[in-house]
């Protein structure tokens, strides 16, 4: 089945560690994004890439950082400099940049101690 | 982008139907209307989308209004499945990403 792998689904950290966040997707997406979810909240846009080797920043950029060397995969860099990185994590894609209907994986929840 | 006004919450009996209501009074003429749910501790699934007309798909209905200035999404016989927060989106096709409000939590009680 075609769709976005996230791993772990739960992952600790202690507090000024960096950590990245794995986003794997079978869909051949060329568009692919990170967002964050804080409790009772909407989705924030963290970075987005609209092809393989290309990516801006979101509303929320600072404190993260992103890679995309290939379709499949764009992982998220949590770092030290992010000051408040708990929050519930979630990659999605679409097949290209603007086009309807996302697919969002299942999540990472991050929580640093 | 244009925002999006939805009720914090719905409640509705299961196998009723559900009409959720988003406002929009400043979509322009190129804006999408996207609906998307968030079941508990998962990613969003998207719904449905439309510009203008009414739209139909095997998960619900979406009512556009005339002057497309509100829509309706509607889930024809609620089940428990469908407690979930409901995104209403606006988005200039081809030019933006999906910005989230809050959403309307939906209810369903047996």
């Amino acid at each position: 089945d075609g769709g976005i792998t996230q791993s772990p689904k739960y992952l600790f950290r202690k507090e000024g560690q960096n950590v990245t966040l794995s986003c794997e997707q079978n869909l051949n997406h060329d568009a692919m994004y990170w967002y964050r979810q804080d409790p009772g909240q909407g989705l924030r846009l963290i970075y987005y890439s609209q092809i393989v080797n290309d990516f801006q920043k979101g509303d929320i950029a600072e404190g993260y950082s992103v890679s995309r060397e290939k379709k499949e995969s764009f992982p998220l860099t949590v770092t030290s400099a992010q000051k408040n990185p708990t929050a519930f994590y979630l990659c999605a894609s679409s097949p290209t940049f603007g086009s309807h209907g996302y697919t969002f994986g299942s999540g990472t929840r991050l929580t640093v101690v | 982008d244009a925002k999006t006004t939805q009720p914090n919450s719905m409640e509705s009996n299961e196998e009723e139907p559900v009409h959720l209501p988003c406002n929009h009074s400043t979509i322009s003429g190129t804006d999408y209307i996207h609906w998307y749910r968030q079941l508990p501790s998962q990613g969003p699934e998207y719904v449905i989308h439309g510009l203008t007309s009414n739209v139909n798909n095997r998960m619900a209905s979406l009512a556009i209004a005339e002057d497309r200035k509100s829509s309706t999404l509607i889930l024809h016989r609620a089940t428990l499945r469908d407690a979930a927060v409901y995104y209403c989106i606006l988005t200039d096709s081809g030019y933006s990403t999906l910005t989230f409000g809050k959403g309307t939590m939906l209810l369903v009680s047996p």
